[in-house]
């Protein structure tokens, strides 16, 4: 079954800390894409980063990078030296290629970033 | 600036009482999106569109409805029999529909909060 896990419901980490996010994810299909969205106290969620099943390669964008493993089918996000602007809630999201729309996302992570 | 416009963004209604929810987008995206958002339950699917004057049931449409008679425009009726319509709701767009739409990200608006009481 097609299923996204955010075990972490809240965390809380000082400022500069650096802190990950996990994400595991469910499939059977072996062409999908993962997303990680964030969405700040304002509501909109905001599109950080698209993987594909076959780029295994890790990224990183300034202060964020995100760990793809396919053998533990996880898709972590960390953030390094966070900031307060930082804090949010967090989702992780799948869409099978194949699938008729479904994009499934995770509950959810909300991050405080203590001053 | 292109982007999604939800109004309102807070919305009072007694229970019993449909009530439209409003999006627009002026990013020309030929996909559109409504969301559920519960505390702690992530977002659910309600309705999504692909092209005009056609829609798809999301996971949980019992009680909801939509239409789309302009690209631009995709409102969302919480009807009297949705029991349980107090949440947050988002409305998405993405670039494409058909089979490129698993890999384009969604683009949302800021949401409309309904409580009904």
């Amino acid at each position: 079954a097609q299923k996204v896990t955010q075990a972490q419901t809240e965390i809380s980490v000082v400022e500069k800390e650096d802190v990950t996010l996990d994400c595991v994810y469910e499939t059977r299909d072996t062409t999908y894409y993962l997303f990680w969205y964030k969405q700040p106290p304002s509501g909109e969620l905001v599109f950080l980063i698209r993987r594909n099943s076959f780029d295994e390669q890790n990224e990183i964008s300034g202060r964020y990078s995100w760990n793809f493993q396919k053998s533990t089918s996880s898709f972590n996000f960390t953030i390094t030296a966070s900031q307060v602007v930082d804090s949010a809630v967090y989702f992780c999201a799948l869409s099978e290629a194949g699938r008729d729309d479904k994009i499934i996302f995770g509950k959810g992570t909300r991050l405080h970033i203590l001053p | 600036d292109g982007g999604i416009t939800q109004s309102p963004k807070y919305l009072f209604r007694k229970e019993g009482q449909n009530v439209t929810l409003s999006c627009e987008q002026n990013l020309n995206h030929d996909a559109m999106y409504w969301y559920r958002q519960d505390p702690g339950q992530g977002l659910r699917l309600i309705y999504y569109s692909q092209i005009v004057n056609d829609f798809q049931k999301g996971d949980i449409a019992e009680g909801y409805s939509v239409s789309r008679e302009k690209k631009e425009s995709f409102p969302l009726t919480v009807t009297s029999a949705q029991k349980n319509p107090t949440a947050f709701y988002l409305c998405a767009s993405s670039i494409t529909a058909g089979s490129s739409r698993y890999n384009s990200p969604l683009h949302f608006g800021n949401g409309t909060r309904l409580t009904v009481t």
